[in-house]
C-alpha cells in the first residue's frame, strides 16, 4: 500500500534554481522523512520532521509539514548538478499492530542541468 | 565503517531457480527490512524483522522467504514461486521498529531472470 505520493513525478531545472517537491499522504503519521537515491544506488536519509513540527532546515534543504492537509514539501535551494537524483518521502505505518515501518512514495526524479 | 552491505550487486536467475540475496549490517540495529523497487513503483516492503528469530510479512511477501538467525544478517530468498522477480532489491535497517529514526540502506542487488 502506498502512503506517500510525490509530486511532480519529474522535475528539470537549471543549476542555481530552487527545486520544490511535494508529498501527500493518507493517514495520520508520527513523522515524515525524505530520502535521496542516486541512479542504481541505495537510499540516503536527508531529513526527518515530526508531526508536531512545521518546518525544518538542513543546509540547503527546507522541509515543511502541514498535517491538516496531510502534505509535506522539500525545497532544495541553489541547486547543483550533483543534486540530480530521485527524492522520496516516507511515512510510518502499522503492520499487525506493530508500529514503525516506513512506507515510501514513488518519488520525484530531479534533473539539474549545468 | 558502520553500514549495510548487500551482495551480490548483480544477480542472474534462471527460470525455476531459487536465489538468495545477502544483507549484513554492523550498526547493531535491531530492525531490518527488505524492499523491492520497480521502475515508477517506488519501494514496496517484502519482509521485515524486529528482532532475531522473528520476522513479519510486508505488502508483497508471496514468493519470498527470509531468516533472521543473527542480528547482523537478514538474507532474502527469491523462490521459484515468485513469477516476476526481476527488480532492484534494497535492504535497510533501523535502530528498532518502534524508534522510527532514519533508515540506513545498502547499495542494492539487481536481480534479472534469464
Amino acid at each position: 500500500s502506498q502512503q506517500g505520493e510525490e509530486d511532480p513525478q519529474a522535475l528539470s531545472i537549471q543549476e542555481g534554481e530552487n527545486a520544490t517537491m511535494n508529498c501527500s499522504y493518507k493517514t495520520s503519521i508520527n513523522n515524515l522523512q525524505w530520502y535521496r537515491q542516486n541512479s542504481g544506488r541505495g537510499l540516503v536519509h536527508l531529513i526527518l520532521i515530526r508531526s508536531n513540527e512545521r518546518e525544518k532546515h538542513s543546509g540547503r534543504l527546507r522541509v515543511t509539514l502541514d498535517t491538516s492537509k496531510k502534505s509535506s514539501s522539500l525545497l532544495i535551494t541553489a541547486s547543483r548538478a550533483a543534486d540530480t537524483a530521485s527524492y522520496f518521502c516516507a511515512t510510518d505505518s502499522y503492520y499487525g499492530g506493530s508500529q514503525g515501518n516506513l512506507i515510501f512514495g514513488k518519488g520525484t526524479k530531479l534533473s539539474v542541468k549545468p | 565503517d558502520g553500514g549495510i552491505t548487500q551482495s551480490p550487486k548483480y544477480l542472474f536467475r534462471k527460470e525455476g531457480q531459487n536465489v538468495t540475496l545477502s544483507c549484513e549490517q554492523n550498526l547493531n540495529h535491531d530492525a531490518m527490512y527488505w524492499y523491492r523497487q520497480d521502475p515508477g513503483q517506488g519501494l514496496r516492503l517484502i519482509y521485515y524483522s524486529q528482532i532475531v528469530n522473528d520476522f513479519q510479512k510486508g505488502d508483497i511477501a508471496e514468493g519470498y522467504s527470509v531468516s533472521r538467525e543473527k542480528k547482523e544478517s537478514f538474507p532474502l530468498t527469491v523462490t521459484s514461486a515468485q513469477k516476476n522477480p526481476t527488480a532492484f532489491y534494497l535492504c535497510a535497517s533501523t535502530i528498532a521498529v518502534t524508534a522510527l529514526t532514519e533508515a540506513f540502506f545498502g547499495q542494492g542487488t539487481r536481480l534479472t531472470v534469464v
